[in-house]
């Protein structure tokens, strides 16, 4: 069955990367049928949609307004993986930021969850 | 963006009872292409991700008990779980998956009495 491990650092401080890796077990990140997306949730914004990427012929993004030109979302066809960048983070990304897979239109599977801390 | 709303905030049932959840959105997620509505519902349970229980508004994840169930169009859309049992306990969201950003609700607290 489709597995999503997700790994990466706790805590970010103020102004840096943030930098997570999504690892894609029972699927293929180049799949004609899926989108892998980048969620994250917090106390103050709840659930939050941040982007995805996905293969139709091509690779396509999709990104949420409020972290577009911060957020880069990758896939690593030879590693099977996704990747997440967010640049010159603030406490406000503070939050647990999850990787998931939509096909046919809703998230039917999600990784384990990463919390990420923002802090000097 | 289509901004999603919940009601209640938080719900208390007793077991074997019935537990109804409301979901709003700002704009119809019904396509009019395909005459699906763009809707899932999630649980999510205490240090867990969450949980697709349903999808187009109505279909059941396969896996999911049949004491849930998912209904509505356009707009309004209602998540049912008859006969709560114990393991329901959790926080239950909607969301959109009509339009980018794909927005979710604030969630349902779902307690028992």
């Amino acid at each position: 069955q489709v597995q999503l491990q997700q790994s990466g650092p706790g805590l970010v401080r103020p102004s840096q990367t943030l930098s997570l890796t999504c690892a894609i077990s029972g699927d293929s990140v180049s799949s004609n049928t899926a989108a892998w997306t980048w969620i994250r949730q917090s106390p103050s914004r709840g659930l939050e949609w941040l982007g995805r990427t996905y293969y139709r012929s091509k690779w396509y993004n999709d990104y949420a307004v409020s972290v577009k030109g911060r957020i880069t979302i990758n896939p690593d066809t030879t590693k099977n993986q996704l990747f997440l960048q967010l640049n010159s983070v603030t406490p406000e990304d503070t939050a647990v930021y999850y990787c998931a897979r939509q096909a046919g239109g809703a998230l039917g599977i999600w990784g384990q969850g990463t919390m990420v801390t923002v802090s000097s | 963006d289509i901004v999603m709303t919940q009601s209640p905030d938080s719900l208390t049932v007793s077991l074997g009872e019935r537990a109804t959840i409301n979901c709003k959105s700002s704009q119809s997620v019904l396509s009019t292409s395909n005459n699906k509505n763009y809707l899932a519902w999630y649980q999510q349970k205490p240090g867990q991700p969450p949980k697709l229980l349903i999808y187009w508004a109505s279909t059941r994840e396969s896996g999911v008990p049949d004491r849930f169930s998912g209904s509505g169009s356009g707009t309004d859309f209602t998540l049912t779980i008859n006969s709560l049992q114990a393991e329901d306990v959790a926080v239950y969201y909607c969301q959109q998956y009509s339009s980018i950003p794909f927005t979710f609700g604030p969630g349902t607290n779902v307690d028992i009495k």
